[in-house]
């Protein structure tokens, strides 16, 4: 199972809108609603953020959002505040009960 | 609330074993899957294991299949991960995670650092 990729940085200022990417294949993303997102700040454990595809479960900000389109999911930071700077990570089902995470993407508030 | 707490990490020379343990508390434990997943020092996430409720099912990556065996106590509401052969490329913080909402890992807990050296 290889990595989904994610661009290593991201960055923004207060206010503006980020877009992070997660790239996959047909046999993980692209074939299944169970892609996820997670926040995770430094020496912490991940948070859930976004489940199959573009749920947000309770407590989290509307500011956050997620789609895809083919291979590749997407997680949008809307309105972005100090303390979303941190690390986001996608995950996907892969098939034969196995799970596949991004890369992970670094995001920055300018 | 909902807790999973992990412990059992520490330091092992190459080829050795550890068993890490993650307590569970303030869900039904045996309605859920249960999965490991870790993270080494700098590096993203990478999916270990999951367990089914019941602990019939178990499946592996293929990093660690054959080597990590995961299992779980529904009557003590503890999942366990005994680790052999261990190898420098193991170093990690390993987390548990319950299977919150279909093919999510929801909440996580604190992490147990595994650290392989001579």
């Amino acid at each position: 199972q290889s990595a989904l990729t994610q661009p290593p940085s991201a960055s923004g200022s207060p206010g503006q809108s980020v877009t992070i990417s997660c790239t996959g294949t047909s046999s993980d993303v692209g074939g299944s609603n169970y892609v996820s997102w997670y926040q995770q700040y430094p020496g912490k454990a991940p948070k859930l953020l976004i489940h199959e595809v573009n749920k947000r479960p309770s407590g989290i900000p509307d500011r956050f959002s997620g789609s895809k389109s083919g291979n590749t999911a997407s997680l949008t930071v809307s309105g972005l505040q100090a303390e979303d700077e941190a690390d986001y990570y996608c995950s996907s089902y892969a098939g034969n009960s196995k799970y596949v995470f991004g890369t992970g993407t670094k995001v920055t508030v300018l | 609330q909902v807790q999973l707490v992990e412990s059992g990490g520490g330091v092992v020379q190459p080829g050795g074993s550890l068993r890490l343990s993650c307590a569970a508390s303030g869900f039904t434990f045996s309605s859920h899957a249960m999965y490991w997943v870790r993270q080494a020092p700098g590096k993203g996430l990478e999916w270990l294991a999951v367990i089914s409720s019941d602990g019939r099912q178990k499946y592996y990556a293929d990093s660690v299949k054959g080597r990590f065996t995961v299992s779980r106590d529904n009557s003590k509401n503890t999942l366990d991960l005994q680790m052999n052969s261990l190898r420098p490329e193991d170093t990690a913080v390993c987390f548990c995670a319950r299977e919150g909402r279909p093919g999510s890992f929801d909440p996580w807990g604190q992490g147990t650092l595994v650290t392989v050296s001579s």
